[in-house]
């Protein structure tokens, strides 16, 4: 069974609109995150989360809303959509915050148009 | 400037050969360091960390990293036609360490 799920998997959006990516882990783990991956650019670090709190956000935009209503629930929400913004989405998770491993999630594959 | 630099962009091995992975950060505050391999629609996962100079020996992966040069390097012996992925280099600083900064990635294929 999958431990970190993502859904969903390829998402198609027209440029000014809102989507929401949804991220669940059932690894038991207390920190979850977010990172982007773009054509030609290395995986890039958006968000963490310890506890259902933030702890850090490293995106410039507050377009990108992160969501968590439950322990293993981390969602990202996105809106006023560009065509910058396509890119795949994962969603990762850890036991802790220090120099733990992290378990990324299938990823979700979001086109803008 | 990208602060964690791989090499080469890409590779390729015979089966049975021996990978050899680079990777150079320019940030001295990094502490700790991973390595993690994608394959084609998955996401990434981490094959081994290593925080301390010297050698990392896991099966057939063999870390190396050398603090005062700032250089992490990935040998894979006996490759794999299953060790085709991409690698990534990826490092974090010791009071953030969930915070793992990525390198531009590696396409290794090893042929059959």
């Amino acid at each position: 069974d999958p431990k970190i799920i993502q859904k969903p998997k390829y998402l198609v959006a027209v440029t000014g609109s809102e989507k929401i990516l949804i991220c669940e882990q059932y690894l038991g783990h207390n920190a979850m995150y977010w990172y982007r991956q773009s054509a030609k650019k290395p995986l890039e670090f958006m968000f963490s989360y310890s506890y259902q709190k933030l702890m850090d956000n490293q995106t410039a935009s507050s377009r990108f809303q992160p969501q968590s209503s439950k322990k293993n629930h981390l969602d990202l929400q996105i809106t006023a959509l560009k065509p910058d913004d396509s890119a795949t989405y994962f969603c990762a998770s850890s036991q802790g915050t220090g120099g733990y491993e992290q378990y990324f999630g299938p990823g979700t594959r979001l086109t803008v148009l | 400037q990208q602060k964690v630099q791989q090499s080469p962009e890409s590779l390729s091995v015979p089966e049975g050969g021996m990978a050899s992975l680079n990777c150079t950060s320019s940030d001295r505050n990094f502490q700790y360091f991973w390595w993690y391999r994608q394959h084609s629609g998955e996401g990434p996962k981490a094959l081994m960390s290593i925080f301390s100079d010297g050698d990392k020996k896991e099966g057939r992966f063999t870390a190396h990293l050398n603090k005062a040069s700032l250089h992490v390097s990935l040998h894979i012996r006996d490759s794999q036609p299953s060790d085709s992925a991409l690698y990534f280099c990826a490092a974090s600083v010791s009071n953030m360490g969930y915070k793992l900064t990525f390198g531009t990635g590696t396409s290794l294929l090893v042929d059959p």
